[in-house]
């Protein structure tokens, strides 16, 4: 089955900087992946995804790129603020309408 | 539009006793929900999938006859944690997939609250 890997398992940056954030999966026939924010004792949000037909997807100050050669996608965060700190989990997608395996999740903090 | 809900939000319980955990899909249908374990500071790990009027499909490692899944109608799932004991304790979410694939993307899963469940 898919395989979800999500490095490391926290991150700081200052406030204004940019956050990237790196999973990789295993089976290639994935073709769904989206990202998601959870704050504690909250329920997911989705913030971004990205279908393997598409290199890259843009929302105002999140990003995700895709290289499905080398199987692995990227959240990046422009711009980070306070509130963006929370929980990030990547997730990835066989074949239509089935699973999602999610990644083990990143603590991202934003210094003020 | 897409809201998932989840009753109760918390519940304790005696060690034992057996706890039902709903899942509705408030404004659309969803042939298909998933229901999710959530350890502190863990990640969401797959309990099973549940498919409208069949069966549910448990992942490897859980046990169907103390989490029993009933998805008897389109907009609800009910979660069934029988016998429960501490280690039970944990967070349940459950998600839902809309059958007409609206949200943008077809495959998006429409998370609930989550319920927060303590057994003593």
């Amino acid at each position: 089955g898919e395989n979800v890997e999500q490095h490391p398992s926290t991150l700081s940056v200052q406030e204004g900087d940019s956050a990237v954030i790196k999973c990789t999966y295993s089976d290639s026939a994935s073709n769904y992946f989206p990202w998601y924010k959870q704050e504690l004792g909250k329920r997911p949000q989705l913030i971004i995804d990205i279908r393997s037909n598409v290199g890259e997807k843009k929302d105002q100050r999140i990003a995700v790129t895709l290289n499905k050669t080398a199987k692995h996608f990227s959240l990046h965060i422009t711009e980070t603020q306070p509130e963006d700190s929370a929980v990030y989990f990547c997730a990835a997608q066989g074949r239509a309408n089935s699973k999602l395996t999610f990644g083990k999740g990143i603590t991202l903090s934003v210094r003020p | 539009g897409a809201v998932v809900s989840q009753h109760p939000s918390w519940v304790i319980c005696k060690s034992g006793t057996s706890v039902k955990i709903e899942c509705r899909s408030l404004d659309f249908q969803a042939t298909t929900m998933f229901w999710y374990r959530q350890f502190p500071k863990q990640s969401l790990m797959l309990m099973a999938t549940s498919n409208e009027g069949s069966k549910a499909t448990y992942e490897q490692g859980v046990e169907k006859d103390k989490f029993l899944i009933n998805h008897a109608s389109l907009t609800l799932s009910t979660l069934t944690v029988t016998s429960a004991h501490p280690e039970d304790s944990s967070f349940y979410i459950c998600s839902a997939r809309d059958i007409e694939g609206r949200g943008g993307s077809y495959n998006e899963q429409f998370f609930g609250p989550g319920t927060r469940l303590t057994v003593l």
